[in-house]
């Protein structure tokens, strides 16, 4: 089945720096990409949804990139403040069933 | 609407106990999940059902667990019997279906003792 690989697991950033988290896949038919944002003690929330078809999706303060050919997830935090400490996970529908695969998580802190 | 909703938010139990966590997906959802979050294994799905029917029983969790979803607003884990080992933050999450996003409820901690 599908693996998910994310890196890196830890992140330590100063306010005002860029941060960037990655994951890359195995399946090559992967058509629905995943951010989810949990911070401390909270649930999972959804960031962003992002399709196959579009390699830039643009959100409030992030970047989510797709690049299908090395399959390769990124979410790029520009900016960051400390209200994005939290962890942030991606995940990756495979082409069959209902499945979304996650990876194992980053936690990024953003330092004053 | 009301999100995933689950209870308790958090429970403690005695090793040997059988507990039962409870989760009401979304309103009109048809897919269900149960995950299990640890800090060492991240994220594992437990049971996933899609209109009621169960469509995946985590191989490695069938032997204490069980997952019922007796009608299509309302879905229980038990787990029997619990072990230390057992004590970790469980999540339902439903979508729609159709690899649609899932929406995580808050969790239930879980402390076996």
């Amino acid at each position: 089945g599908e693996q998910v690989e994310q890196r890196p697991p830890h992140l330590s950033v100063r306010e005002g720096d860029s941060a960037v988290i990655t994951c890359t896949y195995t399946d090559p038919n992967s058509y629905y990409f995943f951010w989810y944002k949990q911070e401390p003690g909270a649930s999972l929330q959804l960031l962003m949804k992002v399709f196959s078809s579009t390699e830039i999706n643009e959100g409030q303060g992030f970047t989510v990139l797709l690049n299908k050919k090395d399959k390769r997830l990124s979410l790029n935090l520009t900016a960051a403040h400390p209200g994005d400490s939290a962890a942030y996970f991606c995940a990756v529908s495979g082409n069959s069933n209902n499945r979304i695969f996650f990876g194992d998580g980053t936690q990024l802190v953003v330092k004053p | 609407d009301a999100g995933v909703t689950q209870t308790p938010r958090h429970e403690v139990a005695e090793k040997g106990q059988t507990i039962i966590l409870k989760c009401e997906p979304v309103s009109g959802h048809n897919d269900l999940f149960w995950y299990r979050q640890t800090k060492i294994q991240g994220l594992e799905l437990l049971s996933y059902f899609r209109s009621k029917s169960l469509m995946e029983d985590g191989g490695a969790f069938k032997d204490r667990f069980k997952a019922e979803m007796l009608n299509s607003s309302f879905s229980t884990l038990k787990i029997q019997p619990t072990e230390p080992k057992d004590s970790a933050v469980y999540l339902c999450a439903s979508s729609f279906g159709d690899r649609d996003t899932q929406y995580f409820g808050p969790g239930t901690r879980l402390l076996v003792l």
